[in-house]
């Protein structure tokens, strides 16, 4: 988990409500990642970024949205619009460029339940 | 469109047993392979890769991983289980060739590795 830090660790959110979850890496990595995790599913990517102030939405991209406004930061918010949001979420992130045969390092996980 | 799979949910193998996690997968070009772990509440580890070069590929804490490109497989291999290799084990994919605004992998579903004492 060294070198991307996600947080809460736990969070809870009521119907209605939206919700961002923070990720945050120093390794100097231009790519980031968003994944969720449920039981017996695998990850699925919601949302990815190649760079700075670009980002492009993966297999799962409706009902969250994201920012990047710095290298570092990679921010989730999952809205109100996300029917259900209860699951593990996963931060990554990878070096880029051409001949990607980079792995992704990942986050520790914020797991976010609904009440 | 690329794609993994990975047939078992669960492996159950006796310490001091040689242990397989099967992968298989589907590009449309050359294949990136990678193999990560799991444990409980944890984010990913990464384990190995291969990218191009020898089929055999070795990783972290003396698992190995065999490219197959004929049957399209990526085995994960391991001569002797530990009790503490018990996890998650998680196949992901990525085509060489594809799209170049896509570069995020394709994971399997995942292998529940369970190592008996």
């Amino acid at each position: 988990d060294g070198g991307i830090t996600q947080s809460p660790k736990y969070l809870f959110r009521k119907e209605g409500q939206n919700v961002t979850l923070s990720c945050e890496q120093n390794l100097n990595h231009d790519a980031m990642y968003w994944y969720r995790q449920d039981p017996g599913q695998g990850l699925r990517l919601i949302y990815y970024s190649q760079i700075v102030n670009d980002f492009q939405k993966g297999d799962i991209a409706e009902g969250y949205s994201v920012s990047r406004e710095k290298k570092e930061s990679f921010p989730l918010t999952v809205t109100s619009a996300q029917k259900n949001p209860t699951a593990f979420y996963l931060c990554a992130s990878s070096r880029a460029g051409t001949g990607e045969g980079y792995e992704q390092f990942f986050g520790p996980g914020t797991r976010l339940t609904v009440l | 469109a690329q794609s993994v799979a990975q047939p078992e949910d669960q492996v159950n193998v006796a310490e001091g047993n040689p242990l397989t996690v099967k992968c298989t997968y589907s590009v449309s070009g050359n294949p990136y392979l990678f193999w990560y772990v799991q444990y409980p509440n944890r984010g990913l580890q990464f384990l190995l890769k291969y990218i191009t070069g020898d089929n055999l590929v070795k990783g972290s804490y003396g698992f190995e991983a065999e490219f197959n490109k004929s049957q399209t497989s990526f085995h994960l291999k391991k001569p002797s289980a530990l009790v503490s290799d018990s996890a998650l084990y998680f196949c992901a994919v990525r085509d060489s060739g594809g799209d170049t605004g896509r570069r995020a992998l394709t994971f399997g579903s995942g292998t529940r590795l369970q190592v008996q004492p």
